[in-house]
């Protein structure tokens, strides 16, 4: 069972665009959601993370956007750049599971020069 | 600081055999979790370990395995390999540590990956 869905599974961009991915899940256990980066051939890395007592979190040019009654969350990067061209992951961490992460499936950007 | 380090990058069996991977964790770290990668089920969790205890364990058969030493290094083991097990075998590393009797989060930080194909 998907605890955490993430669409879309592949977004085009321009450079300068704002891509916007989207997660959302069923779970009222999950008390932390991180958002990874990840290049081919590489691990995941952390981009920026959110607990559900604040509705938006920015760091740089990402910025994460929570609505804990709709159970779904967002990230938008701003002005973005080939460089950001990447699989993105959103995943979601329960309060009783130590550091278990349940991920999304996974989207892959591309931003054109 | 050296990030975590994995052993081998890749490798390449036959189906009924069984495999090793190696995890070091950063320098400091206590908490290794163990992920499976598949282009058809995405990141999904294998267990986690920490102080040499498996803390949690994902949904996965008896065949997947894993231990970690007192240096907090791990290894996952998986027996009678399958076609199905191909797949990028990912280790991340945390803390691991309690804050005020409420656990923080605790950052993971991922490895480069073990390619595992089966043939």
């Amino acid at each position: 069972q998907q605890q955490v869905k993430q669409s879309p599974q592949s977004l085009i961009v321009q450079k300068g665009g704002i891509p916007i991915i989207n997660c959302a899940y069923e779970n009222t256990a999950f008390d932390y959601f991180p958002w990874y980066q990840q290049f081919p051939g590489k691990g995941p890395a952390l981009l920026i993370a959110i607990r559900p007592d604040v509705s938006e979190k920015k760091e740089g040019r990402f910025t994460i956007s929570f609505n804990k009654s709709a159970k779904q969350f967002s990230l938008h990067i701003m002005d973005s750049q080939p460089g950001d061209s990447a699989t993105y992951f959103c995943a979601a961490r329960a309060n009783n599971a130590g550091n278990m992460l349940t991920f999304g499936g996974g989207t892959r950007l591309m931003v054109k020069p | 600081k050296a990030g975590v380090t994995q052993t081998p990058r890749y490798l390449i069996k036959t189906r009924g055999q069984q495999v090793t991977l190696s995890c070091s964790p950063i320098s400091g770290h206590r908490s290794v979790s163990w992920y499976q990668q598949t282009p058809g089920q995405g990141l999904q969790f294998l267990f986690e370990y920490f102080s040499e205890t498996q803390r949690n364990k994902g949904n996965f058969p008896g065949r997947f395995s894993g231990r970690q030493f007192s240096n907090s290094r791990s290894e996952m083991n998986v027996s009678t390999l399958e076609l199905g097990d191909s797949a990028l075998y990912l280790c991340a590393s945390s803390l691991g540590t309690l804050a005020g009797g409420r656990r923080s989060p605790d950052t993971q930080y991922f490895g480069p990956g073990t390619r595992l194909t089966v043939l």
